[in-house]
């Protein structure tokens, strides 16, 4: 029973096409979150959303739009994708806040190759 | 602002040996977490001390936290070749966790 899960895991394209991860998680939180973590292993926050409402945008270039159908998932979706955008994205979920004591779940990350 | 950052970069140790981690953050927390990276794999929570602690036990694991120092260490006492991953701490804030680059531990047979 996978709690938080990302497709693909695997993405290879070339610069200036739009692709979307995905990501879903049946653990009943009602916090998402996009991480990206670069070759050095820095894990950045992207975007944190509760109850599918926007919280956390840090400062992501508006190429990477993300949308949250309903609690339970949360997609990336980037245009005009750039070889700086190469890096592991990870999907991740809490019940409420980190602030209050709410351990994330992460998934296990998609691979964005860009050529 | 970097709500955790870990020292060492890298630690190497055999199979058997105590391996500690240091992180330090910058502000005012409400709790400090701990995560374990297994190569190509999420980030796993091992273990949360609040503000109000100063040190917790989780089998292996021992955190202390410094609140006056802005510092937390983690150590895992008789390590395993499993234990071999990259360890990351972070504060407990709004709506978000901030890591660093993690210490990545190496356990040798």
């Amino acid at each position: 029973d996978t709690a938080v899960s990302q497709t693909p895991k695997y993405l290879v394209t070339q610069m200036g096409n739009d692709k979307s991860i995905k990501c879903e998680q049946n653990l009943g939180h009602d916090t998402m979150y996009w991480y990206k973590q670069d070759s050095k292993k820095f894990l950045k926050i992207m975007f944190s959303y509760n109850n599918k409402e926007l919280i956390i945008n840090e400062t992501v270039p508006n190429r990477f739009s993300p949308k949250s159908p309903d609690k339970a998932h949360l997609n990336l979706h980037i245009n005009s994708l750039e070889l700086g955008d190469s890096a592991v994205y990870f999907c991740a979920s809490s019940l409420g806040q980190p602030f209050y004591n709410s351990p994330l779940h992460f998934g296990n990350g998609t691979r964005l190759t860009v050529t | 602002s970097q709500q955790g950052e870990e020292d060492p970069q890298a630690l190497s140790i055999q199979e058997g040996e105590n391996a500690t981690m240091n992180c330090s953050y910058k502000t005012s927390i409400n709790n400090l977490q701990w995560y374990r990276q297994n190569s190509g794999r999420g980030l796993v929570h091992l273990i949360l001390i609040r503000s109000n602690e100063r040190e917790k036990h989780s089998g292996r694991l021992r955190v202390t936290l410094d609140t006056s120092k802005k510092s937390s260490s983690l150590l895992i006492t008789a390590s395993r070749a499993a234990d071999t991953a990259s360890y990351f701490c972070s504060g407990g804030s709004n709506y978000k966790l901030t890591f660093g680059k993690g210490t990545l531990l190496t356990v040798n047979p």
